[in-house]
């Protein structure tokens, strides 16, 4: 019964390859988020989707790419990874407007050599 | 945009003391104030949030108080436990009227209660 859920949780590549993290949320939840964490834990939001369009894009660069096949799914495609990408990438979820409470999945920890 | 900054970066207290996390933020019209708990290897959860129409809200060993005027918000511990050692994060509305409900966290606050 997982309200929001990732995969992969641990991702380890080499540089300039190709990956996706999937993201599912079981709450009926409008707006979804990307977030990335990096080493000193500092959380910053990546995308912000509503009803499956993408609203808002805080200046990631166009190697990422998320995807929204349905209001439950958020998808993150990066293309040639970097080292710095590296980080644990959480997924979010918050209910219709009045409700601020973001649910987090459990995070990708993703590793680039 | 909103600011948040969060202090200490780090705290250390002995079981059964109290821990006091507090955070300032920068856009008066703010009005929402979670704060979000992690644990090691997972996601950051809500453990608290307070509205800008109330000061103090309270849920048995934790509360949050507010004050508008001088732009800060803390969290408080009481009676601290072993498992109460997290990673905790405040936060404050990204958008001003916005539906979009993002959010800008502090930099977290490594709260590690010793036996």
């Amino acid at each position: 019964d997982t309200a929001v859920s990732q995969t992969p949780k641990y991702l380890v590549t080499q540089m300039g390859n190709d990956k996706s993290i999937k993201c599912e949320q079981n709450l009926g939840h409008d707006t979804m988020y990307w977030y990335k964490q990096d080493s000193k834990k500092f959380l910053k939001i990546m995308f912000s989707y509503n009803n499956k369009e993408l609203i808002i894009n805080e200046t990631v660069p166009n190697r990422f790419s998320p995807k929204s096949p349905d209001k439950a799914h958020l998808n993150l495609h990066i293309n040639s990874l970097e080292l710095g990408d590296s980080a644990v990438y959480f997924c979010a979820s918050r209910g219709t407007s009045g409700k601020e409470t973001q649910y987090f999945g459990p995070g990708t920890r993703l590793l680039v050599l | 945009g909103e600011n948040v900054e969060q202090h200490p970066s780090t705290l250390s207290v002995q079981e059964g003391d109290s821990a006091v996390i507090k955070c300032t933020y920068s856009d008066s019209a703010s009005n929402y104030f979670p704060w979000y708990k992690q644990e090691l290897g997972k996601g950051p959860q809500l453990i608290i949030d307070i509205r800008s129409n109330v000061g103090e809200k309270k849920d048995q060993r934790i509360a949050v108080t507010l004050n508008k005027t001088a732009k800060h918000f803390s969290l408080h511990i009481t009676e601290t436990q072993p498992e109460d050692s997290a990673v905790y994060f405040c936060a404050a509305p990204f958008d001003r009227g916005s539906t979009l409900g993002r959010l800008y966290f502090g930099r977290g606050t490594q709260l590690t209660v010793w036996p």
